[in-house]
């Protein structure tokens, strides 16, 4: 099991560019959350996909939007890049209904825009 | 408002010492609290929770609600335990909420 999948790792871009982040799921697992984590900060809840649908969002403005598939992976898109957009992504997937309540995160994708 | 704050951004404690982690916390609710670190180019995990009570390398966490605190404590620290640790606590809309981390450096 390959764990939680994100591509690309790093990517740049500049102001006002669109980006679209990818996520795969840890195997058996059908919820994927999305962090941003700015430099010397910790993880800032985007939002929540489950059954194909955005079940929560945390404060993020509309130009953060997302995508679960059938097959539970996920995209995270941002528009309208801003610098402050600059960050490390995480993805994050977990079981829901599971025994606990882990977060299995992946390695995440350094955006940086310039 | 949910909060998790970690008072201490860098934490130093030689080899063998005792260490302690501090985690604060507001929350309407009860909460369930956890601790993830972060090895070097490693990523994020799951360290323990307190639902659990169980101790991880030797670490432990209790949970104070009483002060609102979920402080990490370890007898006697490895050099192996340098790393960025976050508190973090789960709302119930599954949303979890971190801590700004502790960097812990472990000198031998």
């Amino acid at each position: 099991d390959a764990g939680v999948t994100q591509s690309p790792t790093h990517l740049i871009k500049t102001r006002g560019q669109q980006v679209t982040l990818r996520c795969s799921p840890k195997s058996g697992h059908d919820t994927v959350s999305w962090y941003q984590q700015a430099l010397g900060q910790g993880p800032q809840f985007i939002f929540q996909y489950y059954e194909e649908e955005e079940r929560q969002r945390g404060n993020f403005p509309d130009r953060f939007s997302g995508h679960q598939f059938p097959n539970y992976s996920s995209e995270l898109n941002v528009n309208a890049l801003l610098l402050g957009d600059s960050a490390l992504y995480l993805c994050a997937s977990s079981l829901e209904g599971g025994n606990d309540e882990k977060l299995f995160f992946g390695s995440g994708t350094q955006l940086s825009v310039l | 408002a949910q909060r998790v704050t970690q008072p201490e951004k860098l934490l130093s404690v030689f080899k063998g010492a005792p260490v302690e982690l501090k985690c604060n916390y507001s929350y309407s609710g009860s909460p369930e609290l956890f601790w993830y670190v972060q090895y070097s180019r490693q990523r994020l995990q799951l360290l323990l929770r307190h639902i659990s009570r169980e101790s991880i390398k030797g670490f432990t966490a209790d949970l104070n609600k009483g002060e609102t605190s979920f402080h990490l404590k370890k007898p006697f620290a490895q050099e192996e335990d340098s790393a960025m640790y976050y508190c973090a606590l789960i709302s119930t809309g599954n949303q979890f909420y971190f801590g700004t981390g502790t960097s812990l450096t472990v000198i031998p």
